[in-house]
């Protein structure tokens, strides 16, 4: 499996800085939002998620913060390393309902 | 656990023939996804089971396509007959009962149509 060249926005930063990924969602009625890794050959991998009551939850090296007001959801990913090369998908979804629609995905290529 | 298996990992085929793809949730989750990745449309949903139930199946793009879970631990994807527009990567993915916090993905299939 793999994310098959997708034309996707790309966003190129030097090891060590810090990243942020932004994505817009679409569904006013979502409350729940996931943020997920895919690298190349794989599967997408969960990251983190974020329920709308929040603006912010932390993560090891990863931030998510919503902006409910937008619809705007964004992902900061601290000291990026080499191994965060990866397509990034945001996904939301309405609580309790297992369907979960996903972003277009943001490819993240990190400079030496 | 092994995760979500899927088989086959890659898949050529000739346009009109039918295809099967194969996927093993994680033991014990009681929901099942499949997903399919293509250059044009990133990843559709295009169908999911609950208990073995099919609950939403409007991603599916047309007749030719359709999937069946037997029984807990298993589900098939068939497309019959294949065409080069279904040419994409086909995800299969499970959640527990928790919810669709940590959705698992499988590896893939890589399906070409010739």
């Amino acid at each position: 499996g793999e994310s098959v060249g997708l034309h996707l926005p790309t966003l190129s930063v030097q090891e060590g800085d810090n990243s942020i990924i932004n994505c817009a969602y679409s569904n006013s009625a979502s409350d729940y939002f996931i943020w997920y890794k895919q690298e190349s050959g794989k599967g997408p991998q969960f990251i983190i998620d974020i329920r709308s009551n929040m603006d912010k939850r932390q993560g090891q090296r990863v931030t998510v913060l919503l902006n409910k007001t937008v619809k705007h959801l964004s992902l900061q990913i601290a000291a990026t390393q080499p191994g965060d090369s990866a397509v990034y998908f945001c996904a939301e979804n309405v609580w309790r309902d297992d369907k979960i629609i996903f972003g277009k995905g943001t490819r993240l290529h990190i400079l030496p | 656990d092994a995760g979500v298996i899927q088989s086959p990992r890659h898949e050529v085929t000739e346009m009109g023939q039918e295809v099967t793809l194969r996927c093993k949730p994680i033991s014990g989750h009681n929901s099942l996804f499949w997903y399919r990745q293509t250059m044009m449309r990133g990843l559709e949903l295009l169908i999911y089971f609950n208990n073995n139930v099919p609950i939403d199946d409007s991603g599916m793009p047309e007749d030719r396509f359709s999937a069946k879970m037997p029984n807990a631990s298993f589900s098939t994807l068939k497309i019959q007959p294949s065409e080069p527009r279904d040419s994409a990567v086909y995800f299969c993915a499970s959640i527990g009962a928790g919810g669709p916090y940590e959705q698992y993905f499988g590896p893939g299939t890589r399906l070409t149509v010739t």
